[in-house]
């Protein structure tokens, strides 16, 4: 089966512009999630989806960060103005129903840089 | 709160030699506990999950992990490690009721020299 797909690969961008991420998941798969990853650091969640809705954003900086999956489908995650401390890699997963005993498949992510 | 720590930043191990990556966790109830291994520039790749039953779990690449409730640690192991093993890997922990939220270490970089 094909894998999470992202794009794109690399982003570099000044403060204060803006930004998009896309992601496809695995076909079929119901649950999608955002993590930021800085360096140095494990993988933290932004924001994950149950088909189209929201299960939790707790952690995305709403005042700049948003994200959409309208279809139930593939999913966007913006940041506008960026900053930067958000200088991070951008990871895409998705899991068959989001259980908690399901692995969670993860795309290769999107570098991003801020000068 | 969940938490997951991982008290070594690199281990290093002849290759050849058995492997152990430590991971020490904190969640309220039961845990869902999670290896994952990520080369460079490249996602997180699922390597083994605990969820009930044995204590020792196995999983990808000749990897395995046990299970400690009382010392609440879940260590990953391998008898003879690679060259190919040099990574990054992290443990992540679950709860097990609801949606799965998992909690991250911060990883421990693995270095098997020739």
């Amino acid at each position: 089966e094909a894998g999470v797909a992202q794009s794109p690969r690399y982003k570099i961008i000044e403060k204060r512009q803006s930004v998009a991420f896309w992601c496809n998941p695995i076909s079929g798969h119901a649950t999608l999630y955002w993590y930021q990853q800085i360096l140095g650091q494990g993988p933290k969640l932004l924001i994950q989806f149950q088909n189209n809705g929201v299960v939790d954003d707790s952690q995305l900086p709403k005042d700049r960060f948003s994200a959409e999956r309208l279809k139930g489908v593939d999913s966007t995650l913006k940041i506008q103005p960026a900053k930067l401390e958000d200088s991070a890699v951008y990871l895409c997963a998705s899991s068959q129903t989001g259980q908690p005993n399901q692995p969670q498949h993860f795309g290769d992510g999107t570098r991003l840089s801020i000068l | 709160a969940q938490s997951v720590a991982q008290p070594e930043d690199q281990v290093n191990v002849a290759e050849g030699n058995p492997l152990t990556v430590k991971c020490t966790y904190s969640v309220s109830g039961n845990p869902y506990l999670f290896w994952y291994v990520q080369y460079p520039n490249r996602g997180l790749q699922f390597l083994l999950k605990y969820i009930t039953g044995d204590n020792l779990v196995k999983g990808s690449y000749g990897f395995e992990a046990e299970f400690n409730k009382s010392q609440t640690s879940f260590h990953l192991k391998k008898p003879s490690a690679l060259v190919s093993d040099s990574a990054l890997y992290f443990c992540a922990v679950s709860s097990n009721t609801g949606f799965q939220k998992l909690v991250f270490g911060t990883g421990t970089r693995l270095l098997v020299s020739p």
